[in-house]
């Protein structure tokens, strides 16, 4: 099993600030890898995949970069609704499909 | 307007079966190369895969959870399933039904609102 570990587990950040979030797996997914934000009591909407595409409708403000191991989810100038989880999945074994425990950024 | 909505138990004893639906709605479960899949977050917890499932293929299982789900597709009415036996107090959780994206960009893209199980006596 790819073991994804995400850092830090909260993100204190101000609005307008940027932030940076990231996704470490056990093992290689190459360019694998997804990036999903959750708010209280809603569902995960995707936000990256291929580490650095943005899905549909994501502001240009989110992005994505990283491959192999390593990955980063970046937020630039925060915005109120920016405040939730963030999680990490690697889809590069499906045995299984794994994500990261995720990073709560607040204000 | 791609929309999944869940439907399930909401409260089970322990060493029963778990039984959810997943309505697929605004397409057919049968257009593009699409996967469904099955999630579930233990409260105050992080995401957890459980399988997923092509309409016209072999269902994929979560290792840890193999031997006690059977995932399955209905294409006559646009639904997919999710079966989980013997459960315990450790599959209370939220379950979301998912569709994984296309060709080999194998996310989650579209979610569904998620129905809440308790497991308990």
């Amino acid at each position: 099993e790819i073991v994804m570990a995400q850092s830090p587990a909260t993100l204190s950040v101000s609005p307008g600030e940027s932030a940076t979030l990231s996704c470490r797996a056990s093992q290689s997914v190459s360019g694998n890898l997804a990036w999903y934000q959750q708010k209280p009591g809603q569902a995960p909407r995707l936000l990256i995949y291929g580490a650095s595409t943005r899905a549909t409708g994501i502001p240009a403000r989110f992005s994505g970069s990283g491959s192999g191991t390593e990955f980063t989810l970046t937020i630039s100038s925060l915005q109120s609704e920016d405040f939730a989880v963030y999680y990490c999945q690697q889809y590069n074994n499906w045995y299984p499909l794994t994500f990261g425990g995720g990073t709560k950024v607040e204000i | 307007q791609l929309q999944l909505q869940e439907s399930g138990p909401g409260l089970v004893q322990p060493s029963e079966t778990l039984s959810f639906t997943c309505n697929v709605s605004g397409d057919s479960i049968t257009s593009g190369s699409y996967y469904w899949g099955w999630i579930r977050q233990s409260p105050g917890k992080g995401l957890e895969w459980i399988g997923s499932i092509y309409y016209s293929g072999t269902p994929y299982y979560n290792p840890s959870l193999k031997s006690r789900v059977i995932i399955s597709v209905d294409t006559s009415k646009d639904q997919f399933s999710l079966r989980l036996t013997s459960v315990t107090v450790a599959d209370t959780a939220v379950y979301y039904c998912a569709r994984l994206a296309a060709a080999g960009e194998y996310a989650f893209d579209v979610w569904g609102q998620g129905t809440m199980v308790t497991v308990s006596s």
